[in-house]
Formats: C-alpha cells, structure tokens, sequence
C-alpha cells in the first residue's frame, strides 16, 4: 500500500536550520510530484513548496521563498525539504503528499507529518 | 492569491442528517481545480472530492461534490458518527490554497 512517511522534525532555535524528509513506498515514486504543505497548531493549512517527479522543477510559497528548497533523490525514494532562518511562526507540522503532476491534480495520499517546533 | 471562505465554521448533527458545507473562493476557478478533504484528531488529510465533483479512491457515494466558478459545494448524506471531521476545501492551481476547515461533530 502506499505510504508516506515523514522525518526529521523536532525542536530548534530561531535563525536555525532543519532538514526535513520523506519516504514513499507502495508505488512507483519517480512517477509522482511531490507536495509539502504544514498546519500551525489548531490552524488550516497551507502549501509550502512542490518538486517535480524528475526534479527539474521547483515551486515555493512566496512566504517562504528565500528559505527553503526541496529537493529529492528518486534512487532513494525520497523528497527533503530544506528550511533554514526559521522563525517562530514556521512552527507547524510539515506533511508530504504526492501528486501526478506539480499543479492541477490534488494530492492523493499524505504522510503522517513532521512536528517543528521553533524555541529558544 | 485564491482565498477560499468556507462555511460554517461548525456544525453539530445527528447521525442519519444531511450535511452542506460551503466554500465560495475569492475569485473563479474555471479549472475544476478545486477539492475536498476530511482531516480526524492527528492524521492526515484524507481526499475526499477532486474536480469539484469526483469521489477518490473507496470513498463512499454519500459524499459528493458540486459547484462551479466561486462556489462550492460539499455534502454528505445519511451521517455516521465517523464523519466527525474537519473537512477542507482546496484549489490546486499554481499558487494552492485552502479553506479554513468546517468543524462536523455527529
């Protein structure tokens, strides 16, 4: 079956750095895009970024751009989200969700997420 | 940017009603690109809707989707206390959104 699963959360200080990750298994992952999206704390979500299935393409929320890049590694299975000067308000749980194609398809399956929690 | 209202903010039925939730965006989505997902307590979203109107995968026929242009429509028929939910809507064009979540408590 298909599953996403996400890594590499946890606690950081403002101004630092965390990479994120996410293992897909259960289908053919070079075939898909990939999302990132987050939710705050009792709040909705929002989308982060997205690759595409050869990884030739990238797009960022504007509200991020500057501070993250995704990428991701096909022989692996694998997407990264790179978020670095983080700031309070980045504080969320990230998720990975796949797609067939970077826009105009709605995502099919998401990872349990990842928790950031960013304090000093 | 696509805003995404929807409404209510929550709602509270008995189990055998119908539900109706809204989402009207703030300008026309004339791609279709528009879904529907049911989020429970610690999980993860699951797609309910995508093209305004087609049921995902094993997703049971009483919930369907409708709309067009700003506004849309999610209901659910026949509620069972599992539907107890967040429920958002989602435009998936080049710049995705979503909706701020409608609260079903059966």
């Amino acid at each position: 079956q298909v599953q996403l699963v996400e890594s590499g959360g946890g606690v950081v200080q403002p101004g630092g750095s965390l990479r994120l990750s996410c293992a897909g298994s259960g289908f053919t992952f070079r075939r898909h895009a990939f999302h990132w999206f987050r939710q705050a704390p009792g709040k909705g979500l929002e989308w982060v970024a997205v690759i595409s299935d050869d990884g030739n393409s990238k797009y960022y929320a504007d509200s991020l751009q500057g501070r993250i890049t995704v990428s991701r590694d096909n022989s692996e299975n694998t997407v990264h989200l790179q978020l670095n000067n983080l700031r309070r308000e980045d504080a969320a749980k990230y998720f990975c969700a796949r797609a067939y194609t970077v826009f105009g398809v709605a995502s099919d399956y998401w990872g349990q997420g990842t928790l950031v929690t960013v304090s000093s | 940017e696509i805003v995404l209202t929807q409404s209510p903010g929550s709602l509270s039925l008995s189990p055998g009603e119908g539900a109706t939730l809204s989402c009207r965006a703030s300008q026309s989505l004339p791609t279709r690109y528009l879904a529907w997902y049911q989020q429970k307590p610690g999980q993860a979203p699951r797609l309910l809707i995508d093209g305004v109107s087609r049921r995902a995968t094993d997703i049971p026929d009483r919930f369907s989707g409708s709309g067009s242009g700003t506004d849309f429509t999610l209901n659910i028929d026949r509620l069972e206390p599992e539907d107890s939910a967040v429920y958002f809507c989602h435009q998936y064009g080049s710049s995705p959104t979503f909706g701020q979540g409608t609260k079903l408590e059966i």
